[in-house]
């Protein structure tokens, strides 16, 4: 079993519906990060997360750190919003630290 | 405003070939990350620079991969007899600060070992 999983691996949405992708890890975490990689291959950083709750326009992640689950969803989805949603779990430990990544989740948003 | 640059954006080379990959982190930006991303794969943590610490290499997969930082700015990720399994995109990224900040990613290197 993966350390970091993510589901769903594709989803289609119509634009303007809500979605919503998960990420469960089952180590113990500092930050959980949330990327974006788009169709031509760039990456953006969305979140990084300790707890609680982000929004920043109109995606909103959180994270629950006793049941290690996060979660990325997106309001209104557009079409400009597809793309792979990636979560990675950040350990901070002193023998040495790791970032492991989820297998992604590709959204497809169609006009 | 200067992002993270790599260079090459392509490298095709022969197995058994050397290569070296750049990364130009952004500009005052004290940790520098190099990733893997295999074709159909997802992405894979390899070495993280921060400051003038000692880099975390614990996601090298082997002693053929090696990486420098020199000055605390760029950034130079070697391959050493260069094996077909090493085809990937190479990505690199920076940030303000350590682990726990927000990365900022390159446009990534796209190696294919022949």
């Amino acid at each position: 079993k993966n350390e970091v999983e993510q589901s769903p691996q594709n989803l289609t949405a119509q634009e303007g519906e809500f979605i919503t992708i998960n990420c469960s890890y089952s180590v113990g975490i500092s930050a959980l990060h949330w990327l974006q990689q788009h169709p031509g291959g760039g990456i953006v950083s969305l979140f990084m997360l300790s707890s609680g709750k982000k929004k920043h326009g109109r995606l909103i992640a959180t994270i629950n750190i006793q049941e290690k689950h996060s979660s990325l969803h997106i309001t209104a989805s557009h079409p400009r919003d597809s793309a792979v949603y990636i979560c990675a779990a950040l350990q901070i430990k002193a023998a040495g630290n790791k970032l492991t990544f989820g297998g992604g989740t590709r959204v497809l948003v169609k006009p | 405003g200067a992002g993270v640059s790599q260079s090459p954006s392509n490298k095709v080379t022969e197995k058994g070939k050397d290569v070296e990959l750049r990364c130009d982190p952004i500009s005052g930006h004290t940790a520098l990350y190099w990733y893997r991303q295999s074709l159909g794969q997802g992405l894979e943590f390899l070495i993280y620079f921060q400051g003038n610490s000692a880099p975390d290499k614990s996601g090298l997969p082997s002693d053929r991969f090696s990486a420098e930082r020199t000055g605390g700015s760029v950034s130079t990720l070697t391959i050493q007899r260069t094996q077909q399994e090493d085809s990937a995109v190479y990505l690199c990224a920076s940030s303000y600060r350590g682990l726990g900040n927000e990365q900022f990613f390159g446009p990534g290197t796209r190696l294919t070992v022949l």
